[in-house]
């Protein structure tokens, strides 16, 4: 099955501070989503983004599908962007999603 | 305005005593999805509805079915729950793509966060 790879594992952040998540994959996608899981365990969707670029107010995202990555950046990181970021991958005729092994961010005040 | 409705939020049941949780949504997506995470892990697809056509993964224990009654609801039953059952449960939609080649993202429920006693 296709790879997922996610990097750093890990990141703290001082608040204010930008940052940039990559997520790496070994084959041909036809869904990529980038989420954000909340300490409540709630999974939000930030993009949908199998390629080009979309912006979000302080998020933005970048898929390179040809070069199998995408980046997800955060600007003027806040407290409250604390969690863990997936990268979800969408293979196949009804695009089972495979997920990357996330990204646990600590922004601190 | 929740789209993907997942109940109850937080669930207790007993080793080995049958627990179901249920799905519904509102967007009238033909495609649902369980995903089981587990602690400090990623999302892990359990199966899936195309419509009524049920795809189970290799890999889902048989203790985990699913049954899909009409296009709105979608229901995980655990026959006999293990220790290593308790996880979060998340349900998730997608509609129909549209022109080829295109496609649609998945919405996610706020999932069932399961707990063994």
């Amino acid at each position: 099955g296709i790879q997922v790879e996610q990097s750093p594992p890990d990141l703290i952040l001082q608040e204010g501070a930008n940052s940039t998540l990559r997520c790496n994959f070994s084959d041909s996608v036809n869904n990529l989503q980038w989420f954000h899981q909340n300490p409540w365990g709630q999974l939000i969707n930030l993009f949908y983004i199998p390629s080009g670029t979309k912006q979000n107010g302080r998020l933005s995202a970048t898929t390179v599908a040809t070069e199998r990555y995408s980046l997800l950046y955060i600007s003027s990181s806040q407290t409250t962007d604390s969690g863990v970021y997936f990268c979800a991958l969408g293979t196949g005729a009804n695009s089972k999603l495979t997920f990357g092994k996330g990204i646990t961010l600590s922004v601190r005040p | 305005d929740a789209m993907v409705i997942q109940n109850p939020r937080y669930q207790v049941t007993q080793f080995g005593k049958p627990v179901t949780l249920s799905c519904s949504q509102t967007l009238n997506h033909n495609v649902m999805y369980w995903y089981q995470q587990k602690s400090s892990q990623a999302p892990k697809l359990l199966f899936h509805y195309y419509d009524k056509d049920f795809n189970n993964e290799a890999d889902t224990p048989d203790n985990f079915q699913s049954r899909r009654p009409n296009t709105s609801f979608c229901f995980l039953d655990i026959r006999s729950p293990g220790l290593g059952d308790a996880a979060m449960y998340l349900c998730a939609t997608r509609g129909q793509p549209g022109a080829i080649g295109s496609n649609q993202p998945q919405h996610f429920g706020d999932g069932t966060r399961l707990s063994i006693l």
